[in-house]
């Protein structure tokens, strides 16, 4: 089945740096990636989502890039503020094997220092 | 629509009793889904169900773990009997098909078992 990897695991930053996160997926057919990003002790709530049409998407201070022919992709924070701070979900779907599930990855948690 | 409904948010059992979970999806969305969170193994997809019928329950730990939608409007996950290793926090979500969808999260139980 489909098969999500994130790096890194854990990421600290200084107030102001930028973050980024990427992702690799198993599944060339997938075509829909959303990132999802989980506050301490509340609910994964999605953030940005790209489709495998466009390469990047940009949202105020985050913007998600699609590499198709790598099978990766990343999420890029800018101006890092101490609210950016939580655990960060990629994930795909659309694929041959995933085709209408969401399959997260194992998350990044993300600290911006003040 | 007040969202993904589940309940009860916390639950704390002991080991060998029976534990029932339950969710209510946003009206109208034709996907649920059940996931297992734990600091080691992340986001965990156990099933999923599409138009009140089971797709993939191929994530489902064990024959302890059961799950059902027995409408549009309700599901439970039930196991039994419950073990300390099933402590975690259990999520439903639910989606409306598309191309793409966002899956919109409950806020979560929080099982303990001891």
């Amino acid at each position: 089945g489909e098969n999500v990897e994130q790096h890194p695991s854990t990421l600290s930053v200084q107030e102001g740096d930028s973050a980024v996160i990427k992702c690799t997926y198993s599944d060339s057919a997938s075509n829909y990636f959303p990132w999802y990003k989980q506050e301490l002790g509340k609910r994964p709530q999605l953030i940005i989502d790209i489709r495998s049409n466009v390469g990047e998407k940009k949202d105020q201070r985050i913007a998600v890039t699609l590499n198709k022919t790598a099978k990766h992709f990343s999420l890029h924070i800018t101006e890092t503020q101490p609210e950016d701070s939580a655990v960060y979900f990629c994930a795909a779907f659309g694929g041959k094997t995933s085709y209408d599930k969401v399959i997260f990855g194992p998350g990044t948690s993300l600290s911006v220092i003040p | 629509d007040a969202g993904v409904i589940q309940s009860p948010r916390h639950e704390v059992t002991e080991m060998g009793q029976e534990v029932t979970l339950r969710c209510k999806p946003i009206s109208g969305h034709d996907y649920l889904f059940w996931y297992r969170q734990t600091m080691m193994r992340g986001l965990e997809l156990l099933i999923y169900f599409n138009n009140n019928v089971p797709i993939d329950d191929s994530g489902m730990p064990e024959d302890r773990f059961s799950a059902k939608m027995p409408n549009a409007s309700f599901s439970t996950l039930k196991i039994q009997p419950s073990e300390p290793r099933d402590s975690a926090v259990y999520f439903c979500a639910s989606s409306l098909q598309g191309n793409y969808f966002e899956a919109f999260f409950g806020q979560g139980t929080r099982l303990t078992v001891v």
